[in-house]
């Protein structure tokens, strides 16, 4: 069955510090994988969706870039975080017709 | 571009009431629609999905939902709920607008279920 792992659950950086998040699916090949967040008392946004190896693109302009170097592997980063990067990262993959699934998330706060 | 209204920021029940939580959603020629629980400080579950064929859909912990493409309305209900069921619902829906399958989230709703 397919799994979707996602490292480190909570963190805890000082502004202007980099990040890094890292999201890694099992039991599939080529799938769709996603960067979601979740600020406090707000919804969740797309920040970054890949169809493939180095294959990236952004919903919105902002201080986080994402990489995908393996097809089963997604990160999260940036170089100096802000305050407003706080939030609950969640890492999602396409499964079967056209079903989206979330790994557990990553808390990050941001001091 | 697809939106998702949830109706309702909160909704308090007592335990073993029914339960309706109300999703709608703009109009396109075919949509594929979900609903997501979120318990505290956890990632999403998926609850159940419209994709196609029967307008009642069932998911898991005794959930439903009705897609009514008439009024473009997602309702998630619960004949009797559990105090167990206390957590934020999010209704979603796919744009595929892009080439790729894209969640467009409604605002969530937080269930309260109380003794």
């Amino acid at each position: 069955s397919q799994t979707i792992h996602q490292w480190p659950a909570t963190l805890v950086q000082p502004v202007g510090s980099p990040l890094s998040l890292e999201c890694t699916v099992e039991g599939t090949s080529n799938p769709n994988l996603y960067w979601y967040r979740q600020a406090a008392g707000r919804g969740l946004q797309l920040l970054f969706y890949s169809v493939g190896i180095g294959q990236i693109s952004s919903e919105v302009p902002q201080n986080l870039s994402a990489s995908r170097p393996q097809d089963r592997q997604f990160i999260l980063s940036s170089k100096k975080l802000l305050l407003s990067d706080s939030g609950f990262y969640l890492c999602a993959w396409t499964g079967t017709r056209n079903t989206i699934y979330f790994g557990e998330g990553s808390w990050l706060t941001v001091v | 571009a697809q939106s998702v209204t949830q109706l309702d920021s909160q909704v308090p029940v007592f335990e073993e009431a029914p339960v309706e939580l109300r999703c709608n959603y703009s109009s396109s020629v075919s949509v594929y629609l979900f609903w997501y629980v979120q318990y505290p400080n956890q990632g999403l579950q998926l609850l159940l999905k419209y994709l196609s064929g029967s307008t009642l859909v069932k998911g898991i912990n005794g959930f439903e939902a009705e897609f009514n493409k008439s009024q473009t309305s997602f309702h998630l209900r619960k004949p009797s709920v559990h105090i167990s069921d206390t957590a934020e619902y999010f209704c979603a829906v796919s744009d595929l607008a892009g080439g790729y399958n894209k969640l467009i989230f409604g605002a969530g709703t937080r269930l309260a279920v109380h003794p």
